[in-house]
């Protein structure tokens, strides 16, 4: 199974800053590489597909790089609303996650 | 409006059965397909399954031959069968789906359903 590992496992945030988060595969997942927000008690959300592609309805501040076996979630201006932890899924192979990314507010 | 939603028991005994639907609305089962995903309390995402929209599926090796998935296109139904449960089946389960073409891009989800395995 591809592993995945995300960092850092919580990073404290301001309001307005650009942050990076990050994933890693253990081996090339090409661009099959789709990152979710869950907030408390929700469901997951679909930020980014396909490393970098736009989801309809996300803010355009959410963006996506990379391929082969390092990504890069950023927010550009992150908000209160943000707050949620991030996850990376594979989608190369049968899928697996990576084990999140919280985001607190600092 | 595109819309899953998840029906089971919350509470379930130790090595016993769990069954849970997911009823979609809003788009087709042969167009679409349909994942299980699970989530322990306060950890992470586990994909479980798929039923692909020509009616085959695949299964996380993890779950060995316990987990099956089948459906009813006619009822717009998705169901999740896994026996021999333990206490650390202990999870939220979601129904998610992903258009026919992006095997596993979970576009839509549904609220999930919460069992607890009790001994």
């Amino acid at each position: 199974d591809v592993v995945l590992t995300q960092s850092p496992a919580t990073l404290s945030v301001t309001p307005g800053e650009r942050i990076s988060l990050s994933c890693r595969a253990s081996e090339s997942v090409d661009t099959y590489l789709h990152w979710y927000q869950q907030k408390p008690n929700e469901s997951p959300r679909l930020l980014i597909k396909y490393a970098s592609q736009s989801i309809s309805g996300i803010p355009s501040r959410f963006s996506g790089s990379g391929s082969g076996t390092d990504f890069t979630l950023s927010i550009n201006g992150v908000e209160l609303e943000d707050l949620s932890i991030y996850y990376c899924q594979q989608g190369n192979s049968l899928p697996t996650f990576g084990a999140g990314t919280k985001l607190e507010l600092k | 409006q595109v819309q899953l939603k998840e029906t089971g028991p919350d509470l379930v005994q130790l090595t016993q059965t769990l069954s849970i639907t997911c009823t979609v609305s809003g788009f087709s089962l042969t167009t679409y397909n349909v994942h299980w995903v699970r989530q322990p309390p306060g950890k992470g995402l586990e994909w479980m399954g798929a039923m692909w929209n020509g009616g085959g599926t695949d299964y996380n090796s993890a779950f060995k031959s316990r987990l099956s998935i089948s459906r009813d296109t006619s009822k717009s139904q998705v169901f999740l069968k896994m026996n021999s449960l333990q206490t650390d089946d202990t999870a939220k389960y979601f129904c998610a789906r992903s258009y026919y073409y992006e095997d596993y891009v979970m576009d839509a989800w549904g609220q999930g359903a919460s069992v607890t395995v009790s001994s």
